[in-house]
């Protein structure tokens, strides 16, 4: 069993739904939950990064950490035709302080116009 | 600011040819990973250097594959020989030392990727 699963899809939406993405993993010791977009024959980038559980909103995006249930959602309001990309979810230990990430498979998203 | 810069961006080899890939971090970034992507799967960590000193290596074939950073600046990952099964994204990243995610410190900042195609 992998550390961290995520399913794959692909999921493909309507320009303007709410999209939600998720992961589950199997190490407790995971502190820093992280969501990556990585476009096209494009290296992965950065989109938000929780510490520990709770929510977290940043514009048309929310990130949330459930650490009881080891699980981990992205929301993606109003989405966008430029939302179109994999997105990533990705983990880290105290002891690495985000550093070394184990990341999920990545869900491939297409929102269409 | 300039990033995370990789060449090749692609290489195409016969099994068993060696190849190599350079990593230039961002300016300032003491630690530089560089993550092995296959085909529909996130990416994996070979390696990761704080300064010039590979901290972490347990992930890295070191029967064909080895890496350097030397001044603690730029990267080399080589493979040699390469096999069928080495073909996928080679992603190198950097990150500066601090002391929390907040501050931005620990943030992993990735290169474009050399995509590697074995014959």
């Amino acid at each position: 069993q992998k550390e961290v699963e995520q399913d794959p899809g692909p999921l493909s939406v309507p320009e303007g739904a709410i999209v939600s993405l998720n992961c589950t993993y199997s190490n407790s010791a995971f502190q820093y939950f992280m969501w990556y977009r990585q476009y096209s024959r494009k290296g992965p980038e950065l989109l938000m990064y929780t510490y520990s559980s709770g929510n977290k909103e940043d514009g048309r995006f929310t990130a949330q950490v459930d650490k009881s249930s080891k699980y981990i959602s992205l929301f993606i309001r109003d989405s966008q035709p430029s939302d179109s990309a994999t997105y990533l979810c990705a983990m880290s230990s105290i002891y690495n302080q985000g550093g070394k990430l184990i990341f999920g498979q990545g869900t491939e998203l297409s929102v269409k116009p | 600011e300039a990033g995370v810069v990789q060449s090749p961006r692609y290489k195409i080899i016969e099994k068993k040819q060696p190849v190599a890939f350079w990593c230039n971090p961002i300016s300032g970034h003491n630690t530089l990973y560089w993550y092995r992507q296959n085909l529909g799967q996130g990416p994996e960590l070979l390696i990761r250097y704080e300064n010039e000193e590979a901290v972490d290596d347990s992930q890295l074939p070191k029967d064909r594959f080895s890496a350097e950073r030397l001044k603690g600046v730029d990267s080399t990952l080589k493979i040699q020989p390469a096999e069928l099964g080495d073909s996928a994204v080679y992603l190198c990243a950097s990150s500066r030392e601090g002391t929390g995610l907040s501050s931005g410190a620990n943030v992993l900042t990735f290169g474009a990727g050399s995509r590697l195609t074995v014959l």
